[in-house]
């Protein structure tokens, strides 16, 4: 299995600008979750998706973000417009989720993200 | 609000020694702990994970222990290794809030040979 798969590694746009980051999850995962690092607050929880329905987006800053899972094996997180408050490395991560099973998250590699 | 916590964002450690990692939460409902490595460049990596039902689970050189009336759980690393140097995380969840992971700010740990 290849992994969660992230795509770009890095994004270097300009404020104003609409950035799409995208991830495809591991096939036979039915949760994903979108996370951002920052120094302060670590691996904050934008929004999660089980069996590709939004479940939580309490997480997500502003308006300005959005995410999508319009099937199992692919999602987006856009921000538009973007500023440079929200450069930061961007993670998906994806699970398997079961009753009575304690579920693990494997992790992309993450999107460097520098809005200038 | 911070649910969990790492209240030390660095660690350094001789090769060899032990390197004990903390982590501590608020929320008592969490019944299921982990810890994630993290590499430059990386995505995180699970490594240990222990039960609410535990108190102390291991695998090879890593150990986790987990204090419920504390709120606190720990990761002690024997022997501490120079590729053990990385972030580590410590994440929290709870069955009853839809089992998100909650996760602290990370501790960068150093392994100097």
């Amino acid at each position: 299995d290849a992994g969660v798969i992230q795509s770009p590694r890095h994004e270097v746009t300009e404020m104003g600008q609409e950035v799409t980051l995208r991830c495809k999850p591991i096939s036979g995962h039915n949760s994903l979750f979108w996370y951002r690092q920052t120094m302060m607050r670590g691996l904050e929880l934008l929004i999660y998706f089980n069996n590709n329905v939004p479940i939580d987006d309490s997480g997500m800053p502003e308006d300005r973000f959005s995410a999508k899972m319009p099937n199992a094996s692919f999602s987006t997180l856009k921000i538009q417009p973007s500023e440079p408050r929200d450069s930061a490395v961007y993670f998906c991560a994806s699970g398997a989720r079961g009753a009575g099973t304690n579920e693990k998250l494997f992790f992309g590699s993450g999107t460097q993200l520098s809005v200038l | 609000d911070q649910q969990v916590k790492q209240n030390s964002p660095s660690l350094s450690v001789q090769e060899g020694r032990i390197s004990i990692l903390n982590c501590d939460y608020t929320n008592s409902m969490f019944d299921y702990f982990l810890w994630y490595k993290k590499y430059p460049a990386e995505g995180p990596t699970f490594l240990i994970s222990i039960s609410s039902i535990k108190d102390k689970n291991e695998d090879g050189r890593f150990t986790v222990f987990l204090n419920k009336s504390a709120k606190h759980l720990s990761l002690h690393i024997v022997p501490s290794q120079p590729g053990d140097s990385a972030v580590y995380f410590c994440a929290a969840s709870a069955e009853n809030r839809g089992n998100q992971f909650y996760f602290g700010t990370g501790t960068s740990l150093t392994v100097i040979p």
